[in-house]
C-alpha cells in the first residue's frame, strides 16, 4: 500500500531535550516536505527536499532540522525543543510533477512542557 | 508573501442542505488545489484546477478556480453528514506546481 508513515503519532516531551520524528514514503517519491498545524493557521511549511541531499528552508524554519540521506526518508528534528514548538506536524511527499498530488502522512501531535 | 483566506472558517449545516466556501488571496496562483481532512489524517487531495474560470466536478462536489486564478469556490450540493471535515485550499507559489501555501481551512459539520 502506497503510503508515508510518521513516527510517533504522539510525543509529549520537556522543553530542551532533543527529538526526531521519522517520516518515510514508499512510493518513490523525489519531492518531501514537513508541515506545521496549528488552529486558525492552517498547514505552515517547515522545509522541503527536491531529492537526495537538497533542502531548502520553507515558511517557518527556526528551531528546526531536517536531512534526506535516503529517498525514502525525510527526518525533522528538534535540537532544543521549547513550548512554541508544540503542534500537529505532518509529512508530505509527491512526484516531482506539475501540479502534483502530495500525500500526507497521519500527523504527529507534539507537545513540549 | 502569498497569503490565502478561507471563508466561512466554521460552518454546521443540515444534511441534505447546499453550501459554499470560499478560498481568496490578493495573489495569482499557477494552480489551486482543495483538500479535505478528516480528524486524526492527514489531509487528501480532492482537486486541481490550473486554468483560470475552470470548472471541476467530482461527484455532489463543484470546484471553480477564477477568472484571475486568485481565488476559487467549493460548492457541495445536498450535503451528506460523510461531507465533515476541514476543507483546505492550497495555492502553487511556484509556476511548476510543486510548492504550495495554505489556507488556514474551512471546518465543516453536517448534522444527520
Amino acid at each position: 500500500e502506497a503510503q508515508v508513515t510518521q513516527n510517533p503519532r504522539y510525543l509529549i516531551t520537556v522543553t530542551g531535550k532533543k527529538l526526531t520524528v521519522t517520516c518515510s514514503q514508499n512510493m518513490n517519491h523525489e519531492y518531501m516536505s514537513w508541515y506545521r498545524q496549528d488552529p486558525g493557521l492552517g498547514l505552515r511549511q517547515i522545509y522541503y527536499s527536491m531529492n537526495v541531499e537538497v533542502t531548502d528552508k520553507g515558511d517557518v524554519p527556526e528551531g528546526y532540522k531536517v536531512s534526506r540521506k535516503e529517498k525514502r526518508n525525510f527526518p525533522l528534528i528538534l535540537e532544543s525543543p521549547s513550548p512554541n514548538q508544540t503542534s500537529l506536524y505532518f509529512c508530505a511527499s509527491s512526484r516531482l510533477f506539475m501540479n502534483t498530488e502530495a500525500f500526507f502522512g497521519q500527523g504527529t501531535r507534539l507537545t513540549v512542557v | 508573501t502569498q497569503l490565502l483566506e478561507q471563508s466561512p472558517q466554521f460552518l454546521s449545516i443540515q444534511e441534505g442542505e447546499n453550501l459554499t466556501v470560499y478560498c481568496n488571496s490578493s495573489s495569482v496562483f499557477s494552480s489551486l488545489q482543495w483538500y479535505r481532512q478528516e480528524p486524526g489524517e492527514g489531509p487528501v487531495l480532492l482537486v486541481t484546477v490550473v486554468t483560470g474560470g475552470e470548472v471541476k466536478k467530482l461527484k455532489r462536489l463543484t470546484f471553480q478556480f477564477g477568472d484571475a486564478r486568485k481565488d476559487s469556490s467549493l460548492h457541495i450540493t445536498a450535503a451528506q453528514p460523510g461531507d465533515t471535515g476541514l476543507y483546505l485550499c492550497a495555492g502553487a507559489r511556484d509556476n511548476y506546481g510543486q510548492n504550495f501555501v495554505f489556507g488556514p481551512g474551512t471546518r465543516l459539520s453536517v448534522l444527520p
